[in-house]
């Protein structure tokens, strides 16, 4: 089964400092890996995604995250956190099985920043 | 436009109440997906759809039901509301070729 885990469903970081937000993933096959970013009373943006090419996926907002097989890790990181990143962050991961395509979403991360 | 739409965007119903929730996208995209999103359980999904006339369940359908004669149209429809099915509904489309999922701006439905 494809599962998504996100460590830490609220995450406080001061203004300036470094952003790391954890997700890890099961997957029986290669994964399509994605990190959204929702603001309140929003949908879902698409911050970055892998899907198999490199490992290292830069996104908007300065995010980026590296995909490690050998740890089913695909960790959000910015160097430097501004106000405007205070929101929730999911991590989401794509399969194709028996002929469709699902999603499986983490339960979000909620980013704080501190002035 | 081009994307994906939903309406209503707020919508109050009563319990026991039919209600269906819109979902129409421009781009053509074979896959449609609905999702709900609560506190502490992120999204999941009720039903999807890989084709007109295609649907099947996801991780939470009971109460809903779908259809899609269309490509572009995904109906979610509440046959008899209850308060556990307030909620925000998103739907989603999935770009096969992009590899990358669209989600509307969602349908934020309260049941009294």
């Amino acid at each position: 089964a494809q599962s998504v885990t996100q460590l830490g469903s609220h995450v406080s970081v001061s203004e300036g400092a470094l952003v790391l937000l954890r997700c890890n993933y099961s997957s029986s096959v290669p994964p399509y890996l994605f990190w959204y970013v929702q603001y309140p009373n929003q949908g879902l943006q698409l911050l970055l995604k892998y899907t198999s090419a490199a490992t290292l996926v830069k996104g908007i907002n300065g995010f980026e995250a590296e995909f490690k097989k050998s740890e089913t890790s695909f960790h959000l990181t910015k160097p430097s956190a501004h106000m405007s990143d205070a929101a929730e962050y999911f991590c989401a991961l794509a399969y194709s099985g028996a002929g469709s395509y699902q999603l499986t979403f983490g339960k979000g991360t909620k980013l704080s920043v501190i002035p | 436009d081009a994307g994906i739409t939903q309406s209503p965007r707020y919508k109050i119903t009563e319990t026991g109440r039919q209600v269906t929730l819109m979902c129409h996208q421009t781009w053509s995209h074979s896959y449609m997906f609905w999702y709900r999103q609560d506190l502490g359980h992120g999204l999941r999904l009720i039903y999807y759809s890989a084709a007109a006339d295609i649907t099947d369940k996801g991780e939470v359908p009971d109460g809903y039901v779908v259809s899609r004669s269309k490509t572009e149209n995904f109906p979610l429809t509440l046959e008899s509301a209850t308060r556990s099915q307030t909620s925000v509904y998103f739907c989603a489309t999935w770009d096969r070729v992009g590899h990358e999922q669209y989600f509307g701006p969602g349908t934020r439905l309260t049941v009294t």
